[in-house]
Order: C-alpha cells, then structure tokens, then sequence
C-alpha cells in the first residue's frame, strides 16, 4: 500500500533562517506530488506541485521554494524564512484514478 | 475564477445529533467533489468523491449529495460522535490540465457530550 511520510512533524526557526522540508512516498512511481501551506483557521493554498523529477510549477510566487530530486520524493525549501511564512504544511500525491490525493501528516512550522 | 464556498463556517451539536453541511462551488469545467475531514494538526483524510453522474455517495455515517446543476453539495452527519469533531473540507477539481483542486475554506464542528 501506499504510504506518505513528512518530516519534521513540527518545527520553530526563527526569522531569516534556512528551511527544509522533506516529503517522500512509498508504495507507487511517478506519482504527482503538492505541497499546500494551511494558515490558522484557514483553506489550503496549493504552493508547488510537480509531475516528475526536477519539474516544478509553482502556484504562488513567494519566499520558498521546492525541489524533487527523486521520482517519490518532494522538498519545500527557503534560504530565509519570513513570519508570515508561519503555517502547517501539508505534502500530498495523486493517483490516477479519479485524481484523488493523499495527504501527508503534515509540518507545523512556527517562525519567531 | 474558480471558488468553493462553505457554511457554516464553524457549527457546534450535541453527541447523537445530526448535522448537514453546505457547499457551493463555481468550479468550471467541473470534474469531480471531495470531502476531506481534517483532525486538528494532521492531514485530511478523504470521505467521499463523487463525479458529475453521481448525486449521493455515503461512507458509513456521512452522506454526501451533489446537484451539478445548482453546482451545490452537502455532507450530513447521521447520529454524531465526539470523534466526528473536525474541520470538513470540501474541494472540487476541475477537467482540465493538471486537474487543479479548488478548496473551501472548511466547516469546524465540534461534537460536546
């Protein structure tokens, strides 16, 4: 079966360091894979996604920035983190049938 | 530009309790309908998903219904648990390249003893 891990689960950086974020599937190749920014109490904003190795498409123009340097696995960078990039961070892969996506458990990441 | 609406925003119902909740989308052309639930600090977890020929699609005690024609879909709670507190999402894709998923801004509810 399929399996999405995220990691860290949570994360406090202060204003202006580096970040990294990693994502990666187990169970399925070439899937498309989405990273999406959740604020508190709001909707899920799509930030990257990407149809294979080394192809992304961002969604937003932004302080962060993402990378798949292998087919299952998607990173969600920043070389200096802003406040307001505070959030919980969700990585998500589709399938083909019926374009469902799966979740990861996410990162909440807390900018000070 | 594609939407998804939701309401209420926030709901909150006793155990044992049904509730139904509301979802208007302009999403063109339209693909298909989610509901996600979203425990506090993890990721959603589909419910339901129906495409533009289905009108009901039930998952235990949650049924969701869809009017393409209204472009409106609710998700009703039959006989409510303290673990159905969640914020429900509700997301549509749209038939086109890449399939993009627009997302509602999600109902909270809150299940009290």
């Amino acid at each position: 079966s399929q399996t999405i891990h995220q990691w860290p689960a949570t994360l406090v950086q202060p204003v202006g360091s580096p970040l990294s974020l990693e994502c990666t599937v187990e169970g399925t190749s070439n899937p498309n894979l989405y990273w999406y920014r959740q604020a508190a109490g709001r909707g899920l904003q799509l930030l990257f996604y990407s149809v294979g190795i080394g192809q992304i498409s961002s969604e937003v123009p932004q302080n962060l920035s993402a990378s798949r340097p292998q087919d299952r696995q998607f990173i969600l960078s920043s070389k200096k983190l802003l406040l307001s990039d505070s959030g919980f961070y969700l990585c998500a892969w589709r399938t083909g049938v019926l374009y469902e996506q799966y979740f990861g458990p996410g990162t909440r990441l807390t900018v000070t | 530009k594609n939407q998804v609406e939701q309401s209420p925003q926030s709901l909150i119902i006793l155990e044992g309790k049904n509730c139904t909740l509301q979802c208007n989308y302009t999403v063109s052309p339209f693909s298909n309908l989610r509901w996600y639930k979203q425990d506090t600090g993890r990721g959603p977890v589909s419910l339901t998903i129906m495409t533009f020929s289905e009108n009901t699609k039930s998952n235990g005690r949650y049924t969701a219904t869809l009017d393409a024609d209204t472009k409106q879909s609710s998700l009703h709670i039959t006989a409510s648990q303290l673990s159905d507190s969640a914020s429900y999402i509700c997301v549509v894709s749209a038939r086109n390249a890449g399939n993009m998923l627009t997302f509602g801004g999600g109902t909270r509810l809150m299940v009290k003893p």
